[in-house]
């Protein structure tokens, strides 16, 4: 069946420093679609970035993914990581076929980032 | 900006007792999930619901009933609560079939 699997449980970068999240999946599916979400200490999910286009960059807050179908993966990057940026952050693909839809979560990559 | 709230915020519940948290949703989405988090496993969806009316299980929903009574309140019933429930609960909403979901604040529940 379909998966998402993120390589990362704890993922600790200093201050000013470039990030990666990596994310890859496995789909049947020939329709879908990527997010990253971020979860903030003691707070809700919510969405970061979203894309369903293959090989275009999307940002967001200075964070920035492209989905690549060749390599099934969808990594989130900074350049330069923030303090504030310490959160949860987890990787969802939605596929959908023939009427039919669903959303799969990876097991989410804890980023600590350190002064 | 999208509205999900959730109660209680925590509960303590006993083994064998009933359970209910509640879920209201202030977006008019026909569509809402109630998802539970556990390091490890991440966001595991348990039930979700096209509109009123409608409950459908997802992918753990062993031990959970849904009720959809209204377009704006999902509850996820937990008719005999174990230790193995013990966890946070999201209840999210999404406008179209799993698009963008808004999350609530959650609710910590741990059963004793």
């Amino acid at each position: 069946g379909d998966s998402v699997t993120q390589t990362e449980g704890l993922v600790t970068v200093t201050e000013g420093l470039p990030v990666k999240l990596n994310c890859t999946y496995q789909t049947t599916y020939l329709t879908i679609a990527f997010f990253w979400y971020v979860q903030y200490l003691n707070e809700a999910p919510q969405v970061l970035l979203r894309s369903s286009t293959d090989n275009k960059r999307t940002e967001h807050q200075g964070f920035h993914a492209t989905l690549h179908k060749s390599s099934s993966s969808f990594h989130l990057q900074k350049s330069s990581a923030q303090l504030s940026d310490s959160a949860l952050y987890y990787c969802a693909l939605r596929s959908y076929q023939g009427g039919s839809a669903k959303l799969i979560f990876g097991e989410g990559t804890k980023l600590t980032v350190s002064s | 900006e999208a509205a999900v709230t959730q109660s209680p915020r925590n509960k303590v519940a006993v083994t064998g007792g009933k359970v209910t948290l509640s879920c209201n949703q202030t977006n008019n989405h026909n569509n809402m999930y109630w998802y539970r988090q556990d390091t490890g496993h991440g966001l595991r969806l348990i039930h979700y619901s096209y509109g009123a009316g409608s409950t459908e299980k997802g992918d753990i929903p062993d031990g959970y009933k849904a009720s959809r009574p209204s377009q704006e309140n999902f509850s996820l019933i937990l008719e005999l609560a174990t230790p193995s429930q013990t966890s946070v609960y999201f209840c999210a909403s999404g406008l179209r079939d799993w698009e963008t979901l808004y999350f609530g604040s959650g609710t910590r529940l741990t059963v004793l």
